[in-house]
């Protein structure tokens, strides 16, 4: 079945720091991919998405490339504000016998320091 | 505004009652879910539905019921409540290239 791992939070960096996320996913067929953000106390907002090998999707600064020989979409962003704190999450969906089905990985939480 | 739109956003319930979650949606998509997160954790797949009619359980799926209504609605229930099932709910909706949260449900059974 289709599967999505990211990298185990949490991550701390410092303000205007260079923040990178690591997701690769395990699918069948041709998934489409997504990174969501909760900031605390709410729900999840989707931040970006691609739906073909090589898109780049990009929002507030983030960017995250559809890399289908790695099978991997990394969220990067150049200079981290604290505003930026929050809990990130890499998702998929692929079309199947059980529907598009949305599989999401375990989150990463960002901790962004003045 | 088009989304997904879940009732109530906020439940106190005590150990033993029961309660329906309601979400719908407005995007004409046919797969929707129910989510739960718990303090510090990811989302843990409770009930999905690919289709209108159709549902199938997911990782967590004991003491709830669901029920795909029709195309747009598609409701949790906690038939009796007990406090491992206190957390926050989300349902969402997709098709293979959008997905869409509700703003949550935060559920304390006391």
């Amino acid at each position: 079945g289709n599967s999505v791992t990211q990298m185990e939070g949490p991550v701390t960096l410092s303000e205007e720091a260079f923040l990178t996320i690591n997701c690769t996913y395990t699918a069948t067929g041709y998934p489409s991919l997504f990174w969501y953000v909760q900031y605390p106390g709410e729900g999840l907002q989707l931040l970006l998405k691609a739906t073909k090998a090589d898109d780049k999707g990009s929002n507030k600064g983030f960017e995250a490339t559809y890399r289908k020989e790695t099978t991997s979409f990394h969220l990067e962003k150049g200079s981290v504000q604290v505003s930026d704190s929050a809990v990130y999450f890499c998702a998929l969906t692929s079309e199947g016998a059980a529907g598009n089905k949305l599989t999401f990985g375990g989150g990463t939480r960002v901790l962004v320091k003045p | 505004n088009a989304g997904v739109t879940q009732t109530p956003k906020f439940q106190v319930l005590k150990t033993g009652q029961s309660m329906t979650l309601q979400c719908a949606q407005d995007m004409n998509h046919n797969s929707m879910y129910w989510y739960r997160q718990d303090p510090g954790m990811g989302l843990r797949l409770i009930y999905y539905s690919a289709s209108e009619g159709t549902t199938d359980k997911g990782e967590v799926p004991n003491g709830y019921n669901v029920s795909r209504l029709n195309k747009r609605e598609f409701s949790l229930r906690l038939e009796s409540a007990a406090p491992s099932q206190t957390s926050v709910y989300f349902c969402a909706s997709n098709e293979v290239f959008e997905a869409f949260f509700g703003q949550g449900t935060r559920l304390t059974v006391v």
